[in-house]
């Protein structure tokens, strides 16, 4: 079955001790990306790859850190987490295709999610 | 002004009614269009894609207009099953933009 596979689904943890989210997708999807969901907010892009070794930030990549070193994972690591970090992420993968036209038309395939609480 | 705007509702709405919904955007490099449907604390999940000539899918109904710069979606008949939050998606020209709206918070009552 094609999925992305986060976990855990719930971590709860306390500030400044380090923590990696895990998640592996099995469709060869060359871009993944990560979000956190906070209320009235919507989903916010941190980090993003289109492919191995290649990472960019998005739009609220402070405090976060992701590698990817193979095609399949996309760890998120915080590195010294803290309250303002307590929110619901996803992670997401996509086809790229070659060509504008395939990306525009790949819809973003998400992983269930895991929701932080950093106290 | 948001690049995606999606009133948060809540809208709420008898059985079988028909309910329709927008999202405006600012970018008008924006490519490609889709409307996901979140349930509460899940994943959100791809409920269709929105093309240019706009496109149905059972009761489901997308449409795109370019020149205002909005999608909107259209349920007809709606279920209680159709109670959920409907998140716009919106991409641009190039890999890396993908900007969601919000949401629209969908009520169906018995």
């Amino acid at each position: 079955e094609a999925q992305v596979t986060q976990n855990p689904r719930y971590l709860i943890t306390v500030t400044g001790k380090k923590l990696t989210v895990t998640c592996s997708q099995n469709m060869n999807h060359e871009y993944m990306s990560w979000y956190r969901q906070d209320p009235g907010l919507g989903l916010r892009q941190i980090y993003y790859s289109m492919n191995v070794e290649v990472t960019d930030k998005g739009d609220v990549p402070e405090g976060y850190k992701v590698s990817r070193k193979e095609k399949r994972n996309f760890p998120l690591i915080l590195e010294s987490p803290s309250p303002n970090q307590t929110s619901l992420y996803f992670c997401a993968s996509s086809s790229t295709g070659t060509g504008n036209s395939r990306w525009d038309n790949s819809p973003l395939h998400f992983g269930n999610g895991t929701r932080l609480t950093v106290t | 002004r948001k690049e995606v705007e999606q009133d948060p509702g809540p809208f709420n709405v008898p059985e079988g009614a028909t309910v329709a919904f927008n999202c405006t955007y600012s970018n008008s490099a924006s490519q490609s269009f889709f409307w996901y449907r979140q349930d509460c604390r899940k994943e959100p999940k791809l409920l269709m894609s929105v093309y240019s000539s706009g496109n149905e899918d059972g009761r489901f109904t997308a449409q795109l207009n370019r020149a205002s710069q909005y999608i909107s979606l259209l349920i007809r008949d709606s279920k209680l099953s159709d109670s959920a939050t409907y998140l716009c998606v919106v991409k641009a020209g190039g890999y890396q933009k993908v900007t969601f709206g919000t949401g629209t918070k969908l009520q169906v009552i018995p």
